[in-house]
């Protein structure tokens, strides 16, 4: 079975601080992998992909991915109280058979 | 642009009865792939479809089906509905199939289902 591992959650962190958001995958053979914020009774919405090791930055939003370690993690500097909201990791390998998501981890920024 | 669009929004049906979802992609887009949202199992890939075929499925039984039209809207169906049926079923758009790399989807509002 393959997974995608999050911690539940809930993560607070005042406002203005850094959210560090954590995921590893089982599947050595996933090769692309997401990021979705999902507010309450919402859709998930794309934040941000990433497929080669190491960081990329979008804003306020930095994903670092670590193949060998299957690790991906998300960093949200400057956090805002309107981040809250509920933060799925998801890991894809090139067939697209596998497009498996974490269980999500559920943020609250404190204002 | 328009986003990806599902319908209904909202929808109770009643066991042994199917239903049938309807999901209009974001325009120009090819890909249309299907998910199955619960408390408890979380979001779980259902099928995928390419230009008008089904290109990857996940693990469901075969009462879950679909199908894409030539304009790439695409619809699934439930038969035999059962109570466990009852979720949040939501699609996604994406430009390219997903066994491309660097390829991302978009999800629509979702439709959530309620099965009595």
């Amino acid at each position: 079975q393959k997974e995608v591992e999050q911690n539940s959650g809930p993560l607070s962190v005042p406002e203005g601080a850094i959210a560090s958001l954590n995921c590893t995958y089982s599947d050595r053979g996933s090769q692309s992998f997401f990021w979705y914020r999902q507010y309450s009774g919402k859709s998930p919405e794309l934040i941000m992909s990433i497929y080669s090791n190491g960081d990329k930055e979008d804003g306020r939003f930095t994903a670092q991915l670590n193949k060998a370690s299957q690790y991906v993690s998300l960093l949200i500097r400057d956090s805002q109280p309107s981040d809250s909201a509920t933060y799925l990791c998801a890991a894809r390998d090139n067939y697209g058979q596998n497009f498996v998501f974490g269980p999500g981890t559920r943020l609250s920024v404190l204002p | 642009k328009a986003g990806v669009t599902q319908t209904p929004r909202y929808l109770i049906k009643t066991r042994g009865q199917q239903v049938t979802l309807s999901c209009s992609p974001i325009s120009g887009h090819r890909s249309v792939s299907w998910y199955q949202q619960t408390p408890g199992q979380g979001l779980q890939f259902l099928f995928e479809y390419f230009s008008e075929t089904q290109r990857n499925k996940g693990n469901f039984p075969g009462r879950f089906s679909g199908r894409q039209f030539s304009n790439s809207r695409s619809e699934m169906n439930v038969s035999t509905l059962e109570l466990g049926d009852s979720a949040l079923y939501l699609c996604a758009s994406s430009s390219r199939d997903l066994t491309t790399l660097n390829t991302e989807a978009f999800f629509g509002q979702g439709t959530r289902l309620t099965v009595v």
